[in-house]
């Protein structure tokens, strides 16, 4: 089954604690991508790849970091997690090049930073 | 400043009835998603279009290019339609840009 999973699904931490949230999807995409949403704000993106060893900034990368060594994982790091941190995140993925495609997102990952 | 605008942002319905949630978008775009958030979380591609309408079972996605605008209906609408639904384009670039979504609820 085609899937993007993404753990854990929940976790509750303290700040300065380093975490990460592991995404890994199943249909060979180039182009992964991590987003926070937040009430009254939508989904906004943190990082995104469009293939291995390569990353970029999207709209609110401070505080986060990732890595793309494999095409099927793309970790989201948050060295030192603050409570304004405290959200759901979601990772998604698609084919990469080319025509425009849909996104298949993960289930989401909610976190709260205490 | 939001590049994709959505409205109702919240909308009650009863049971059968006709739904239409509004997209409007201000940048050029290469393709406009319909999306559907469960209140598990969990985020389904509903459509991709680019032009004109697409129907699946009692959804359907209308686009105006030129009009830059793009409305969702749900046909005899049900309760378990309740969820929010977001509007995303993809600009020419690729990146997508999301609405902030329109929570509904469908009463029995």
């Amino acid at each position: 089954e085609a899937q993007v999973t993404q753990n854990p699904r929940y976790l509750i931490t303290v700040t300065g604690k380093k975490l990460t949230v592991t995404c890994s999807q199943n249909m060979n995409h180039e182009y992964m991508s991590w987003y926070r949403q937040d009430p009254g704000l939508g989904l906004r993106q943190i990082y995104y790849s469009m293939n291995v060893e390569v990353t970029d900034k999207g709209d609110v990368p401070e505080g986060y970091k990732v890595s793309r060594k494999e095409k099927r994982n793309f970790p989201l790091i948050l060295e030192s997690p603050s409570p304004n941190q405290t959200s759901l995140y979601f990772c998604a993925s698609r084919p990469g090049q080319g025509r425009v495609m849909t996104q298949h997102f993960g289930d989401g990952t909610r976190l709260s930073i205490l | 400043k939001n590049e994709v605008e959505q409205s109702p942002q919240n909308l009650t319905a009863q049971e059968g009835e006709f739904i239409t949630i509004n997209c409007s978008y201000s940048v050029g775009i290469s393709a406009l998603h319909w999306l559907q958030q469960h209140p598990g979380g969990g985020i389904v591609s509903l459509f991709m279009l680019s032009s004109g309408k697409k129907k699946h079972g009692r959804l359907i996605a209308t686009i105006n290019i030129q009009e830059k605008h793009s409305s969702l209906h749900i046909t005899a609408s049900h309760p378990r339609d309740s969820a929010v639904y977001i509007c995303a384009v993809t600009n020419t670039g690729n990146q997508f840009y999301f609405g902030t979504g329109t929570s509904l609820t469908v009463i029995p």
